[in-house]
C-alpha cells in the first residue's frame, strides 16, 4: 500500500513561474519529509527536508510546506529555471532509529524556457 | 569526492546466470540500502544494512541478497536472475542518525 503519494505524475511551467508540487501521506507516524530530484541518468539528489515539529522551510527557490493536520506537504520553487527540470521524490519516514524512507512515485517537471 | 559508486551501469544477462552489482561509499556511512526503480511505483527498498554484518529485508526482498563485510561495500547479489527483475537499481548511503541519503548513479539491469 502506498503510503505517499503524488499526483499529477507530470507538470510543465514556463521559466520564471512558480512550480508547485505536492505529496499526500497516509502515515501519521511519519515525522520527518524530504523532496528529492533526479535527472535521467542520475540518482535521485537530496533537495530540502521538513520536520513535522515545523510548518515551513525555505532554501533559496525552494520551500517545503507541511500541513500535518491534512497528510499534506508541497514542494515550492520559485522562479522556475530550465535546470529545475528533473524528476521530483517525495519522501517520508519516522524517527524509529532505522529511519527507513518511504518514496513517492514521483513528478516530472518541465521547465519551458 | 563524497560518492556512491555502482557498477556496473548497465547490465543486460539471460535468466538464471548469477551477477552481482557493486555498491561502494567514501563517506564512511554506516547505513546502505538497496532500491529499485519502476514505471509507475517509484523507488522501492530490497534490503538494507545499518553497520557491518547487520542486514535486513526492505519492501521487496524476494529474489535478492546483500552482504555487509566491510563498512564501504554493499552488494547486491541475484542469484538467479528473472525477467521481473528488470529494473533500475540504486545503492544509497547516509550516517546512521540521519535521514538524507546519497545515491549513487544507477544501474540499468535488463534480464531476458
Amino acid at each position: 500500500d502506498q503510503q505517499v503519494k503524488q499526483n499529477s505524475p507530470s507538470l510543465s511551467v514556463q521559466e520564471g513561474r512558480i512550480s508547485i508540487l505536492n505529496c499526500d501521506y497516509t502515515n501519521s507516524m511519519f515525522d520527518y519529509f524530504l523532496w528529492y530530484k533526479k535527472y535521467p541518468a542520475e540518482g535521485p539528489t537530496f533537495l530540502i527536508s521538513i520536520s513535522s515539529i515545523k510548518d515551513k522551510n525555505e532554501d533559496g527557490r525552494f520551500t517545503v510546506f507541511l500541513n500535518k493536520s491534512a497528510k499534506h506537504l508541497s514542494l515550492h520553487i520559485v522562479p522556475s529555471q530550465p535546470g529545475d527540470s528533473a524528476v521530483y521524490f517525495c519522501a517520508a519516514t519516522f524517527s524509529d532509529g532505522n529511519n527507513r524512507l518511504a518514496f513517492g512515485k514521483g513528478n516530472q517537471v518541465v521547465v519551458i524556457p | 569526492e563524497a560518492q556512491v559508486t555502482q557498477n556496473p551501469r548497465y547490465l543486460i544477462t539471460v535468466t538464471g546466470k548469477k551477477l552481482t552489482v557493486t555498491c561502494s561509499q567514501n563517506m564512511n556511512h554506516e547505513y546502505m540500502s538497496w532500491y529499485r526503480q519502476d514505471p509507475g511505483l517509484g523507488l522501492r527498498q530490497i534490503y538494507y544494512s545499518m553497520n557491518v554484518e547487520v542486514t535486513d529485508k526492505g519492501d521487496v526482498p524476494e529474489g535478492y541478497k546483500v552482504s555487509r563485510k566491510e563498512k564501504r561495500n554493499f552488494p547486491l547479489i541475484l542469484e538467479s536472475p528473472s525477467p521481473n527483475q528488470t529494473s533500475l537499481y540504486f545503492c544509497a548511503s547516509r550516517r546512521l542518525a540521519a535521514y538524507e541519503q546519497y545515491f549513487g548513479p544507477g544501474t540499468r539491469l535488463t534480464v531476458t
